[in-house]
């Protein structure tokens, strides 16, 4: 499975855009990219997928350059609420299931 | 979205007790489950992978006698911590996919708290 490296941390202020870049060298023809956000002594929640070139949803969008190799998670105007660990998996199904977690990125909102 | 609920949502067990984890899919069928740890300030750490009627696949230094993993049907899974000590002590999450998925997307339960005294 591909190995995922984010930033440890980032800080920013409410109102801002957030970037998040996760680095995926190895990944493969098949994997998609997936985002998710977790919130203390909670599940994970998903955020974002995508395997190429921009997604966007309600609440965040991905970019995906045309190698693949990295991906940015972009969050509009953060609020207090979106401080959380932001998790970047690779992989897919049919034998590859993203299952491995980084270490994540550990968000916080400042007002 | 497909939820995935667990039960019990906090536990407290005392030393040398066993503890079991629920982990259902309520709206899908979930064809393969994964049980996730997690300690403070760390990432999740897969622990197993079970498939519905076969047994679970574990993951290097996880040991299956002390966590026993059972998924009986395509909407249940359930995590046996046998003989508990203070260090099993930690947040238990599971994940499932649904059948007919492509992507591989995770649906997770809302994490089990198990403090072992």
């Amino acid at each position: 499975l591909a190995k995922t490296t984010q930033p440890i941390s980032m800080d920013s202020y409410e109102g801002q855009e957030v970037n998040i870049t996760c680095s995926h060298n190895n990944i493969a023809t098949n994997d998609y990219i997936t985002w998710y956000q977790q919130f203390p002594s909670q599940g994970p929640r998903f955020i974002i997928q995508g395997y190429k070139t921009k997604v966007t949803n309600e609440v965040a969008s991905l970019f995906i350059p045309a190698d693949r190799k990295s991906s940015t998670l972009s969050l509009p105007r953060v609020s207090l609420s979106d401080t959380a660990v932001y998790y970047c998996l690779v992989g897919g199904f049919s034998g590859n299931t993203p299952l491995v977690f980084g270490k994540g990125t550990r968000l916080s909102v400042i007002a | 979205g497909a939820v995935v609920s667990q039960h019990p949502s906090w536990v407290i067990c005392k030393s040398g007790t066993s503890v079991k984890i629920e982990c259902r899919s309520l709206d899908f069928q979930a064809t393969t489950m994964f049980w996730y740890r997690q300690f403070p300030k760390q990432s999740l750490m897969l622990m197993a992978t079970s498939n519905e009627g076969s047994k679970a696949t574990y993951e290097q230094g996880v040991e299956k006698d002390k966590f026993l993993i059972n998924h009986a049907s395509l909407t249940l899974s359930t995590l046996t911590v046998t003989s508990a000590h203070p260090e099993d002590s930690s947040f238990y999450i599971c994940s499932a996919t649904g059948q007919g998925s492509d992507t591989g997307e995770l649906f997770f339960g809302e994490g089990s708290r198990l403090t072992v005294l």
